[in-house]
């Protein structure tokens, strides 16, 4: 089974410029998560989809970042315009219907704000 | 702050030897617990879980302890070996909250 897949694996962009993250997760899975793993610290969950709707996006910083599952299937994750701050690791994760507990994470985009 | 982030707490262990690492959650409603590693460059990879009206529950080489009382979870990692070198998270969840990750600890294998 193939896992989840991620890119790019890595973006270095200059602060107030645009950054987008894709992300396909595994076949059937229909939850989907973007998470945000700032050096040393765990994945901070930024949004979740359901198929294509938003269940909990709390913690997105909505002024600059936008993501979208218009299919239900793939996602990506928009910064518009990057901040200092934001250089992190952005992970995806979904899960089987049904089984919300067990999240399978892809390998992350890397992302370096100058 | 991320000044403290960037400060892992680290485990060095002797290959071969025995494995703990600690973790203390802050919900005590949380009713379901995972640990996951993390290599460096990689997405965290599932370990083991536990749900609250367990304390104990092992797995391959690996047991989770859980100690509701002080809202304590550890990991215990049996005959370590240089490929359990990683970061390891604890995670919580409450009902349908979101998942919860801790800080995490770095663990190094020295052959």
């Amino acid at each position: 089974e193939a896992g989840v897949a991620q890119s790019p694996r890595y973006k270095i962009i200059e602060k107030r410029q645009s950054v987008a993250f894709w992300c396909n997760p595994i076949s059937g899975h229909a939850t989907l998560y973007w998470y945000q793993q700032i050096l040393g610290q765990g994945p901070k969950l930024l949004i979740q989809f359901q198929n294509n709707g938003v269940v909990d996006d709390s913690q997105l910083p909505k002024d600059r970042f936008s993501a979208e599952r218009l299919k239900g299937v793939d996602s990506t994750l928009k910064i518009q315009p990057a901040k200092l701050e934001d250089s992190a690791v952005y992970l995806c994760a979904s899960s089987p219907p049904g089984i919300k507990d067990t999240q399978y994470f892809g390998p992350g985009t890397r992302l370096t704000v100058l | 702050g991320e000044s403290v982030g960037l400060h892992l707490p680290t485990l060095s262990v002797q290959e071969g030897d025995n494995s703990i690492i600690n973790c203390a959650y802050s919900n005590s409603a949380s009713d379901y617990f995972i640990w996951y590693k993390q290599e460096s460059g990689k997405g965290p990879q599932f370990i083991i879980d536990i749900r609250s009206n367990m304390d104990k529950r092992q797995g391959q080489r690996v047991t989770v302890l859980l100690n509701k009382t002080v809202k304590h979870l550890s990991l215990q990692i049996a005959a370590t070996q240089p490929g359990d070198s990683a970061v390891y998270f604890c995670a919580e969840l409450f009902g349908n909250e979101k998942l919860t990750f801790g800080t995490g600890t770095r663990l190094t294998i020295i052959p």
